[in-house]
């Protein structure tokens, strides 16, 4: 059962546009939530990640959005490029040391 | 240039033929870990090691081993693949357990007839 729900499954966009990926976690324990983007052929690289003590974090143009009480958070990607096209993943992680994967969106930007 | 190798990226076998995957990082990190990538369940984590000859299970061990006689290396074992194990397979590290930064591999897609 995954501990950490990611929806939606695939999107896509206009160049400019702001694709939002939305996670949902139920284990209160769970205090790192980071994003991880993965290029066709590649493994998943770190991109921005939050802590639970502030509800927001920007990192160039990608945005994490963090709500404790719903126990929700998102990423957005401002003024969206082709490159940009990949596969996200969030995750969240607690004092365990492991991390709970979503099941990744895969987000397509067209030209 | 610090990186998570695995070897092979592709391979086809068949049912019951014992495989390794071979996984080394040259950044000294402490934790490493195993994870199956399959469409519609993200990636879940098979086995990972604290340190050396320091292993556990994750969330799917079923079918695979894995051993930590040194730091740098850290293989994944199919005694006995089957179908169900074809899958795309990542090894990951961190430079210790609780650090924030896990550095993935490129990957081994593992095909099992």
């Amino acid at each position: 059962q995954q501990q950490v729900k990611q929806s939606p499954q695939s999107l896509i966009v206009q160049k400019g546009g702001i694709p939002i990926i939305n996670c949902a976690y139920e284990n209160t324990a769970f205090d790192y939530f980071p994003w991880y983007q993965q290029f066709p052929g590649k493994g998943p690289a770190l991109l921005i990640a939050i802590r639970p003590d502030v509800s927001e974090k920007k990192e160039g143009r990608f945005t994490i959005s963090f709500n404790k009480s719903a126990k929700q958070f998102s990423l957005h990607i401002m003024d969206s490029q082709p490159g940009d096209s990949a596969t996200y993943f969030c995750a969240a992680g607690g004092n365990d040391y492991k991390l709970s994967f979503g099941a990744g969106t895969t987000v397509t930007v067209r030209a | 240039e610090a990186q998570v190798t695995q070897n092979p990226r592709y391979l086809i076998t068949v049912t019951g033929k014992k495989l390794t995957v071979t996984c080394s990082q040259n950044m000294n990190h402490e934790y490493m870990s195993w994870y199956r990538q399959d469409p519609g369940l993200g990636l879940r984590q098979i086995y990972y090691s604290m340190n050396v000859e320091v292993t556990d299970k994750g969330d799917v061990p079923e079918g695979y081993k894995v051993s930590r006689k040194e730091k740098r290396n850290f293989p994944l074992i199919l005694e006995s693949p089957s179908p169900n194990q074809t899958s795309l397979y990542f090894c990951a590290s961190r430079i210790r357990p609780g650090a924030n930064v896990l550095t993935f591999g490129a990957g081994s897609r593992l095909t099992v007839l």
